[in-house]
């Protein structure tokens, strides 16, 4: 069963304009979320995270939303540069499984010049 | 620098040989993870270690193996009973404490590539 969810296999943006990615959650008992960013043949690096105590985290040209109540976090990036161009999972953590994380199956984020 | 470090880059094996990926950090962290990407089912979890000498199962240990002898390595250990064992392989390591929110960093990552 899968306990983060990322539907949206892809997404297409124009350079300039701002990217959406979407995650879904089903269990309460996450306490934080965190967004990861990979390139092809890579290893994923971190990018932004929120605690389930906060509905927004800023840094820069990213922003994480958290919806508690829809169990739900999106990722905004403003505005997107071609650079972008990767694949974002999300993951959540249990409050009391230490660092182990769940991740979504990830979202490939094209951005066009 | 400290990092996590993964070799080979790619590796190739005959069906029915085992081979071993290797993983090593100098970040001091606790905690060690294997995942395996494929495309279009993300990253799941193989084995994970809070400590030396400890490790569990993670959603897909099946055909897998590793070992915790040091704090700075985590081997994992591909099996012939592994059905279908190509698939880019990845390793990270976190601190392990409950209340840390401190991320998972990850290697670069290992191609696997069963003939």
């Amino acid at each position: 069963d899968q306990q983060v969810k990322q539907n949206s296999p892809s997404l297409s943006v124009q350079e300039g304009r701002i990217s959406i990615l979407n995650c879904d959650y089903t269990n309460s008992m996450f306490d934080y979320f965190l967004w990861y960013k990979k390139y092809p043949a890579e290893g994923p690096t971190f990018l932004i995270s929120i605690s389930s105590i906060k509905d927004k985290n800023e840094d820069g040209r990213f922003t994480v939303f958290l919806n508690k109540s829809a169990k739900h976090l999106s990722l905004h990036i403003v505005p997107s540069q071609p650079g972008d161009s990767a694949v974002y999972f999300c993951a959540a953590k249990y409050y009391n499984q230490g660092g182990k994380l769940i991740f979504g199956q990830g979202t490939e984020l094209s951005v066009k010049p | 620098d400290g990092g996590i470090t993964q070799s080979p880059k790619y590796l190739f094996r005959k069906e029915g040989q085992n081979v071993t990926l290797s993983c090593e950090q100098n970040l001091n962290h606790d905690a060690m993870y294997w995942y395996r990407q494929d495309p279009g089912q993300g990253l799941r979890l193989i084995y994970y270690s809070q400590i030396v000498n400890d490790f569990q199962k993670g959603d897909i240990a099946e055909g897998y193996s590793v070992s915790r002898e040091k704090k700075e390595s985590f081997p994992l250990t591909v099996t012939s009973a592994q059905k279908n064992p190509t698939a880019f392989y990845l390793c990270a390591s976190s601190p392990w404490e409950p209340t840390s929110t401190d991320t998972q960093y990850f290697g670069p990552g290992t191609r696997l590539t069963v003939l």
